[in-house]
């Protein structure tokens, strides 16, 4: 079968730094994607991570170790608008389905 | 910016009808998908499409059917609505990938429930 984990929620201050791991068991992996979804609304893409090593987008960077099955999402300087439930997700083969994790839940504090 | 609607965005409606979500993107995306998710859960693939007249069934059991006549249009339809499909339908599609990500772009969903 295959199988996603990741923390179901954390919790954070405006402006710290947080990180979202996701350790990953399948049956193939060509890709690790990071989806964020706001109140149950439409996920977007945020990054996306083929090969071992730090991908940064802006306030966001992803993490891949293939040999660990291992990855994460970094997010720096948090806002308030962060707030919302994150999705690591492994594509199987090029162009393939992708499979995601339960998501993670990041509440932003004052 | 992704082009991916979905209607209706709520539906109430009673056992036994049947109903159909529709799906359109005007990207001309290859690949398109639906997904099942219910309240703070992880999304669940139901029924993907590689293109027309291609339809395949995903990770998750469902007693709901796809069809993909044109590119851009990916209706799913359930025959006889029941309270367990109460829950939130996402569609997705794709392009084929350039050795890239394959990333997906989501339409807003649609949220079912079933009286």
């Amino acid at each position: 079968g295959q199988s996603l984990e990741q923390p179901s929620e954390v919790t954070a201050v405006e402006g710290a730094i947080v990180q979202i791991n996701c350790t990953y068991q399948t049956s193939g992996f060509y890709g690790l994607s990071w989806y964020q979804q706001h109140d149950g609304g439409a996920p977007t893409f945020l990054s996306y991570n083929a090969l071992d090593g730090l991908e940064e987008t802006g306030r966001f960077s992803s993490f891949l170790s293939r040999s660990d099955s291992y990855g994460y999402l970094l997010l720096q300087e948090l806002q308030m608008k962060d707030s919302a439930s994150y999705f690591c997700a492994v594509s199987l083969n090029q162009g393939g389905k992708l499979i995601f994790g339960q998501g993670t839940e990041l509440s932003v504090k004052p | 910016e992704a082009d991916i609607y979905q209607t209706p965005r709520y539906l109430v409606i009673g056992t036994g009808k049947k109903i159909t979500l529709e799906c359109s993107q005007t990207m001309g995306h290859d690949k398109m998908y639906w997904y099942q998710q219910d309240p703070g859960m992880e999304l669940h693939l139901i029924h993907y499409s590689y293109g027309v007249n291609s339809t395949e069934k995903g990770d998750l059991s469902s007693e709901s059917t796809v069809s993909r006549i044109r590119t851009e249009h990916f209706p799913l339809t359930l025959e006889s609505a029941r309270p367990s499909h109460t829950s939130q339908y996402l569609c997705a599609s794709s392009a084929a990938p350039a050795g890239g990500s394959d990333t997906q772009y989501f339409g807003p969903g649609t949220r079912l429930t079933v009286l």
